[in-house]
């Protein structure tokens, strides 16, 4: 069975810093999709960013970029110019690429990041 | 548009009552998920549909019943509930394939309390 690990239960950062948030992953797969969902106080679950397990460029979405390394199953989030609606609690999952036409996400416990003036 | 909705957004039922959570998606999407999450915890997956046929059934108790009338709808019918019972309950809906489009997206939730 895969499990998620997010080492880091909270995090704060300044406005306009950056921050990195740790994820590492145990699987004996080789094919496999990796996601952050950011869930702020409004408790909606939001994707941030996926990876594909296959690609050896990092995924990157505006202010949001990952840096996988899959020889070390570490799944890290950065956060550049950090905003005062970036604060959240983030997961990091996991997603089988054996799985059927529908699959289950293993997720993290998850990082509250606070965000300071 | 990658909208999920679910109502109600709020419920406070009795343990003998019986009512029923509703989410539904225009996506297009052929796979949807229910979630329970608890105060601080990450979701844990209750149920699977895929193509409207119930693909995962995480061993949840019978007190919750999953339908999914069509491909765009999915239900979660409650009855006699437990104060433990009590959670953020999440719908996610995803395309329902093997790639990494099978991306989960999900509702804003509905928080259930049990008295």
């Amino acid at each position: 069975a895969q499990t998620v690990t997010q080492s880091q239960p909270e995090m704060s950062v300044q406005e306009a810093e950056t921050v990195t948030l740790s994820c590492t992953y145990d699987t004996s797969e080789s094919d496999y999709y990796l996601f952050w969902y950011k869930q702020p106080p409004s408790r909606q679950m939001i994707l941030v960013i996926r990876q594909e397990a296959y690609k050896q460029q990092n995924a990157t979405e505006n202010r949001f970029s990952v840096n996988f390394q899959k020889a070390a199953k570490s799944f890290s989030l950065k956060i550049s110019d950090s905003q005062l609606g970036d604060a959240a609690m983030y997961f990091c999952a996991y997603r089988s690429a054996l799985a059927g036409t529908a699959s289950k996400l293993t997720f993290g416990t998850g990082t509250r990041l606070q965000v300071t003036l | 548009d990658t909208e999920v909705t679910q109502t109600p957004k709020h419920l406070v039922m009795g343990m003998t009552n019986k009512k029923s959570l509703k989410c539904e998606q225009h996506m297009g999407h052929r796979a949807m998920y229910w979630y329970k999450q608890k105060a601080k915890k990450p979701p844990e997956l209750m149920f699977v549909y895929s193509y409207e046929k119930l693909s995962i059934n995480e061993s949840v108790p019978s007190r919750f019943s999953p339908e999914c009338p069509n491909s765009s709808l999915l239900n979660l019918h409650l009855h006699a509930l437990q104060p433990e019972d009590s959670a953020l309950y999440l719908c996610a809906s995803s395309r329902g394939g093997r790639g990494g489009t099978d991306t989960q997206y999900f509702g804003p939730g509905t928080r259930l309390t049990v008295l």
